[in-house]
């Protein structure tokens, strides 16, 4: 079944970019959806079909996938940022139909 | 408002049973497909089970496959999951989530239940 990779933290200072990377085999053929999980709440659609924002998203998140590798970028990370991030690709080749990273957890300086 | 309350959850021995429920509303639920995640510790969030909205057709994640099975009653807006021959490593806060409209992507999710299993 298809494979999806992720650094597992990623530190970053209020106010500056944060850069969360998603790695698999040709990922960029496919597409890429991104969920943040805060501590004790459910997961938010974050960044859906690589690089649209869900209505209510902050204009701050976006998204880009081409090659092997697709991206989250969150400018000027405030507090309220900070979360588990995963991303998630449709395998359409196997039953396993939902496939998520492990996760990275963006932690605000 | 799309609305998804999971129940169900609880203390359970290795290799016992639990079944789990999830109440929709707030949209046509007999109309979406519907999935079980579950977020353990160590695994981050994991996709266990797929549903059509007519109950056509179904997987599994290799992890539950032949355990689990999913179901749904689309007259009481409800999602299950009977979990059987449960294991340690099936620890871990269970969610029903709901597809976008292309399926591609889960757009809606519940609070989660927490199952434990330990001696």
């Amino acid at each position: 079944s298809y494979v999806l990779t992720q650094a597992p933290s990623v530190s970053v200072a209020p106010g500056e970019t944060a850069r969360i990377t998603c790695g698999g085999d040709n990922v960029g053929s496919k597409n890429v959806h991104w969920y943040q999980q805060k501590s004790g709440q459910a997961p938010v659609l974050v960044i859906h079909y690589d690089d649209d924002r869900p209505s209510g998203i902050p204009a701050r998140f976006s998204g880009f996938n081409s090659g092997n590798a697709a991206t989250l970028i969150i400018t000027r990370v405030e507090a309220g940022d900070e979360a588990d991030y995963y991303c998630q690709v449709w395998d359409s080749r196997s039953d396993q139909r939902y496939v998520f990273g492990p996760g990275t957890k963006v932690t605000v300086l | 408002e799309v609305q998804l309350v999971e129940s169900g959850g609880g203390f359970v021995e290795p290799g016992g049973s639990l079944r789990l429920s999830c109440a929709a509303s707030g949209f046509t639920f007999s109309s979406d497909a519907m999935n079980w995640v579950r977020r353990t510790p160590g695994k981050g969030l994991e996709w266990l089970s797929y549903i059509s909205s007519s109950s056509n057709t179904i997987y599994y994640a290799d992890s539950v496959k032949g355990r689990f099975t999913i179901s749904r009653d689309n007259a009481k807006n409800s999602l299950y999951l009977q979990m059987s021959s449960l294991r340690a490593e099936d620890t871990a806060l269970y969610y029903c989530a709901r597809p976008g409209p292309r399926l591609y992507d889960l757009d809606s999710w519940g609070q989660g239940t927490l199952v434990t299993v330990s001696s």
